[in-house]
Parts: structure tokens; C-alpha cells; sequence
């Protein structure tokens, strides 16, 4: 049961390149969407969110995108740093329960 | 800036022992949660906790799992029983009612459980 999807398990980029990591959902009842990065041996930290009265937040360097008559939402990068080599989760919440996160998105920023 | 905190960091124990996994939530936040993470695969939600009860529990969270606010401060995940297949890396994440961070989780830096 894949609740939340992100088909590419791994993306490489050039440093300064725009970087979009995908998320595909199902249950038409999320109504909250974050993305977590986390780095090894840590736990996952916050990125962005965005609600579904929405299609676009925007934060810096990051921008959500969501499309919700195609269940998907995006993350931009840009520009890509190395610091920001991670894996990168997307999360989806109804109605304020519990999260839940696709399998995640290891994001390779090359110098 | 407040953060979530857990410990230890990394618990080794032998199949069939308990374990308590202790987590300090951010201090204001009243809803935790606990999730894992097995080696290679998703976090995965494990259960909600708010107003001294749990709200919501996977099914992974069977009957071998228990959580506890003991002391106001505290937010602890108990295994009675453990399994080899218990190993993971388990978060603790806390919430806030504010606005501003209103579905905003913030997690704690994880605790490495290994069973042998």
C-alpha cells in the first residue's frame, strides 16, 4: 500500500543546477504535504510544506509545487548546492493526522 | 532553537529483552509521535500520542509496543519483547498547535536500535 510515491530512488546534479525531486500521491483525503531531508545517522528535518489550498510555497532556494487534480508535487532546487546532497522525503497528512512518507529521494549535488 | 532530543543514540539488545527508547519533546508541544526507519526503507509511522493517550497507532504498533509520557517532559517507546526484526532507527517527532507550525513535525535525531 504506497500511499505516497517517489519513483526515482536516486538524482544526480551539477552544483547550480535546478534540482526537482517528485512525489506522486493517492488518497485523495491528504490535505498537507512536507518535504524532510535527512541526512545519514540523522534524523529527518523540515524543508518546506504546503497545503492543498495551494499550488506553490516558496522558500529560498526551495519551492513546492503541488498539482492535486494529478496527485503529484514537486520539489525545485535552485541553485543546487553540495550541502544539499540528501535523501529527500515527501509526506502526506489528512486532516491533521500522522504523516506519511514515501520511500525517499537520495539527491546527489556534484561539484 | 528548541530542538527534539532522544536517547541513547544506539541501543544493542538481545532478542526477547526490553528495550525503552527516551525521547524529550520540544516543550511547549502537546502531540508526539514515534516513527522507524528499517535499514534501506521508509520512515514508517508507529503512533500518535496527545492529552496523556495514544490517538493513533499503525499496525506495527501491536501489542509488544507501549508508549509513555511518565513525567511531563518525557516521551518514551517501550518494547517488551524484542525481535530481530525490531531493528531500526526509531524518531521521536513533537508538534506544536500554533499557527505558524501547525502540521510542522519536528523530529529528534533518532535512536539506532540493533536486536542480535
Amino acid at each position: 500500500d504506497q500511499q505516497v510515491k517517489q519513483n526515482s530512488p536516486s538524482l544526480s546534479v551539477q552544483e547550480g543546477r535546478i534540482s526537482i525531486l517528485n512525489c506522486d500521491y493517492t488518497n485523495s483525503m491528504f490535505d498537507y504535504f512536507l518535504w524532510y531531508k535527512k541526512y545519514p545517522a540523522e534524523g529527518p528535518t523540515f524543508l518546506i510544506s504546503i497545503s492543498s489550498i495551494k499550488d506553490k510555497n516558496e522558500d529560498g532556494r526551495f519551492t513546492v509545487f503541488l498539482n492535486k487534480s494529478a496527485k503529484h508535487l514537486s520539489l525545485h532546487i535552485v541553485p543546487s548546492q553540495p550541502g544539499d546532497s540528501a535523501v529527500y522525503f515527501c509526506a502526506a497528512s489528512a486532516f491533521g493526522q500522522n504523516f506519511v512518507f514515501g520511500p525517499g529521494t537520495r539527491l546527489s549535488v556534484l561539484p | 532553537e528548541p530542538e527534539v532530543t532522544q536517547t541513547p543514540s544506539h541501543q544493542v539488545t538481545q532478542m526477547g529483552q526490553e528495550v525503552i527508547l527516551r525521547c524529550v519533546p520540544i516543550s511547549n508541544h502537546l502531540y508526539f509521535y514515534w516513527y522507524r526507519q528499517i535499514l534501506g526503507q521508509k520512515v514508517e509511522f508507529l503512533v500518535s500520542f496527545y492529552n496523556n493517550e495514544i490517538s493513533e497507532k499503525s499496525e506495527i504498533f501491536d501489542d509488544q509496543f507501549s508508549v509513555e509520557r511518565p513525567d511531563g517532559s518525557n516521551f518514551t517507546l517501550k518494547i517488551r519483547s524484542t525481535k530481530l526484526e525490531d531493528s531500526a532507527m526509531y524518531f521521536c517527532a513533537s508538534r506544536g498547535t500554533g499557527k505558524v507550525s501547525y502540521n510542522e513535525q519536528f523530529f529528534g535525531p533518532g535512536t539506532r536500535l540493533t536486536v542480535l
